[in-house]
């Protein structure tokens, strides 16, 4: 059975300091990782995928097959990254398997 | 086009009663998929479509829920009976196709008192 792990519910950052939000996973399969941001009164929107290599609005993340581990990092976090973040797993069914969250709040 | 929309954005109900949430992906997205997010935690995967065949439920889905997406566009979930442990976010997204990025709606709350 797949399995997506975010340690940390809440994570605080001060500006312009560095950030990492874990995610490891457990999946049998070829495992596609993402990670979706959800904004102060926005929808979850995607914000980056493993398979596309992008660094999108700063943020970065690789997936490491023998940590089964796809950390999120930022070098220097913003105020308006403050937001809920998922890690996700797609299944063989294309189906999205999330974890359950982090929160991170930038302090200015 | 704006996206995936949801409706009602909120719903209360008696135990016992029948909800009926409607979702309309973006134009031509051939898949649909309806999640549920319950408080502290990530959404979890309920159902999706692929035009109008229903390919997957998950067993979350008890009897008493039931998915439609009749002419593959616009998707209807209902819930039936209702219970307090129905109360959640229910989301919707939509994609193109198979492993594409799903687009998500803003949700529709539901709670049960």
């Amino acid at each position: 059975a797949q399995r997506v792990t975010q340690p940390e519910k809440l994570l605080s950052v001060f500006k312009g300091a560095p950030v990492e939000l874990k995610c490891n996973y457990s999946y049998s399969g070829s495992p596609e990782l993402f990670w979706y941001v959800q904004y102060s009164r926005q929808r979850l929107q995607l914000l980056l995928r493993h398979i596309s290599r992008e660094s999108i609005k700063g943020f970065t993340a690789d997936l490491n097959k023998g940590e089964t581990s796809f950390h999120l990092k930022k070098p220097f976090a913003q105020e308006e990254d403050s937001a809920m973040y998922y890690c996700a797993l797609i299944t063989g069914a294309n189906n999205l398997f999330f974890g359950t969250g982090t929160r991170l709040t930038v302090i200015p | 086009d704006t996206g995936v929309s949801q409706d009602p954005r909120h719903k209360i109900t008696k135990r016992g009663q029948n909800v009926t949430f409607r979702c309309d992906p973006i134009s031509e997205h051939n898949r649909l998929y309806w999640y549920r997010q319950t408080l502290g935690q990530g959404p979890e995967f309920l159902t999706y479509f692929q035009n109008e065949a229903q390919l997957e439920k998950s067993r979350l889905l008890s009897d008493r829920f039931s998915a439609e997406r009749p002419k593959g566009s616009f998707s209807t979930l209902e819930i039936q009976r209702t219970e307090q442990g129905d109360s959640a976010m229910y989301l919707c997204a939509s994609s193109l196709g198979v492993r594409d990025e799903q687009y998500f709606g803003p949700g529709t709350r539901l709670t049960v008192t």
